[in-house]
């Protein structure tokens, strides 16, 4: 019951900036964006999470439109390390009910080219 | 600053066994989630503690338990392990609730 919609692989060369996209528009005004990453045989990683504001970390930046229904995930200057499975979540906050699941989705497979 | 950390990283089992992993999460982090990866479901969410307490919980059968200590380190447990529990088993933790939850790099269980 994944909420968000990626493509499933995209090329990046290494050295430019990677842009992943994300559909998520079913979103609600609590719910929030996340991203992770899952490098083969690792856990997910976090790599950045936001509102309705765009933000910034130093890994990547987030890019939220102004209606919220799409995001993209930047990665500035691409890295080999950076070939990985990106996921785009759309996660509630916390309730009565406890910390909201996060709901993994398939994910872009990015790979970065030398 | 250490990550979530996760025993064993591998793991061999027979069918009809039971197992226990175990995770460390960060320090200072109370909430601890685990879920299982397999190449078909993806990944699914098995339950978090919080604070020694069982919030939240996915759609596994009764086999699957887990509890949470009071240093929040949690262990899940799963009984008569069947061949379809072979799967990467990832934990979470997070400070509080809506933070972002860090993952270990999972116990990786064959059941033969």
């Amino acid at each position: 019951d994944a909420k968000t919609t990626q493509p499933p692989s995209m090329d990046c060369a290494e050295g430019r900036a990677a842009n992943l996209p994300c559909n998520h528009s079913t979103i609600s005004g609590n719910e929030y964006v996340y991203w992770y990453r899952q490098i083969h045989s690792q856990g997910p990683q976090y790599i950045i999470h936001g509102l309705k504001n765009n933000e910034t970390n130093e890994m990547a930046s987030l890019i939220i439109t102004e209606d919220r229904k799409s995001s993209t995930l930047i990665l500035p200057h691409a890295t080999l390390r950076d070939t990985a499975v990106y996921y785009c979540i759309v996660r509630g906050g916390w309730s009565n009910f406890g910390n909201e699941k996060l709901t993994f989705g398939t994910g872009t497979r990015l790979t970065i080219i030398p | 600053k250490a990550g979530v950390t996760q025993t064993p990283r591998y793991l061999i089992k027979t069918r009809g066994q039971q197992v226990t992993l175990s995770c460390s999460p960060i320090s200072g982090h109370r909430s601890v989630s685990w879920y299982q990866q397999t190449p078909g479901q993806g990944l699914q969410f098995l339950f978090e503690y919080f604070s020694e307490t069982q919030r939240n919980k996915g759609n596994f059968p009764g086999r699957f338990s887990g509890r949470q200590f009071s240093n929040s380190r949690s262990e899940m447990n799963v009984s008569t392990l069947e061949l379809g529990d072979s799967a990467l088993y990832l934990c979470a933790s997070s400070r509080e609730s809506n933070q972002p939850q860090h993952f270990g790099d999972g116990t990786r269980l064959s059941i033969l």
